[in-house]
């Protein structure tokens, strides 16, 4: 259990609405990122920080903003919902960079009408 | 760029036999680790095992062991002594040593159906 929650679990929002998901984490690793998960697929990466404020983008970044200001937090954004970003989103975390292994959160389910 | 390629959509099983899952990839960079993540129905993303690319012997994790063949580019998961509750989809996924953070790219999943 590598000590990763996420909020909220599911959420049904409408187009045009403002969202926010939370990762918390436990054991202050300092590599955090969000994926999202679309019906048979595998998961793309969004955004990822590599400390505390420190962000980049991932592959599939338009629409999303992040934020990491404290170690154990780190906030997804989507500041105007669309229904193409129904989706299940997870959080993962690691404890370097490099080659060790991503531990993930149990994901939100967020739908968007 | 890196890729991770899983060509079986779909894969059946007979409870106590063994099944490979196939999973190629493709990269540039000479250092990368590859990894293997069980999705059960019920969602969460389950990490079975670990191969870097210098490693000299297939990695093993109990039932779970990574075929990996470096000149092929391939890293196939077999699962040895199926079980029912091994029912779920697999991902493969690759992480390189020479970014920031060492994002990884997943391949699209295999799921196996263990029948009784």
């Amino acid at each position: 259990d590598a000590g990763i929650t996420q909020s909220p679990r599911h959420k049904v929002t409408e187009t045009g609405t403002p969202v926010t998901l939370r990762c918390h984490q436990t054991e202050n690793h300092r590599y955090m990122y969000w994926y999202r998960q679309d019906p048979g697929h595998g998961l793309r990466l969004i955004h990822y920080s590599y400390g505390v404020k420190d962000t980049d983008k991932g592959e599939v970044s338009d629409g999303y903003s992040v934020s990491r200001s404290k170690t154990e937090d780190f906030l997804l954004t989507l500041e105007s919902a669309t229904s193409s970003q129904t989706s299940v989103y997870f959080c993962a975390i690691s404890i370097a960079g490099g080659p060790d292994t991503q531990y993930f959160g149990p994901g939100t389910r967020l739908t968007v009408l | 760029a890196q890729k991770i390629t899983q060509t079986q959509p779909g894969m059946f099983v007979q409870e106590k036999e063994a099944v490979t899952l196939d999973c190629t990839y493709d990269t540039s960079d000479p250092s990368y680790g590859l990894f293997w993540y069980k999705q059960p129905s019920s969602g969460e993303m389950i990490f079975l095992i670990y191969q870097g690319s210098y490693d000299q012997q297939n990695a093993t994790e109990g039932r779970y062991s990574l075929n990996f063949q470096k000149a092929r580019k391939s890293a196939n998961l077999v699962i040895s002594a199926s079980q029912l509750g091994d029912s779920a989809m697999y991902f493969c996924a690759m992480r390189d040593f020479n970014t920031n953070a060492g994002k990884s790219t997943f391949g699209d999943g295999t799921t196996l159906t263990v029948k009784p």
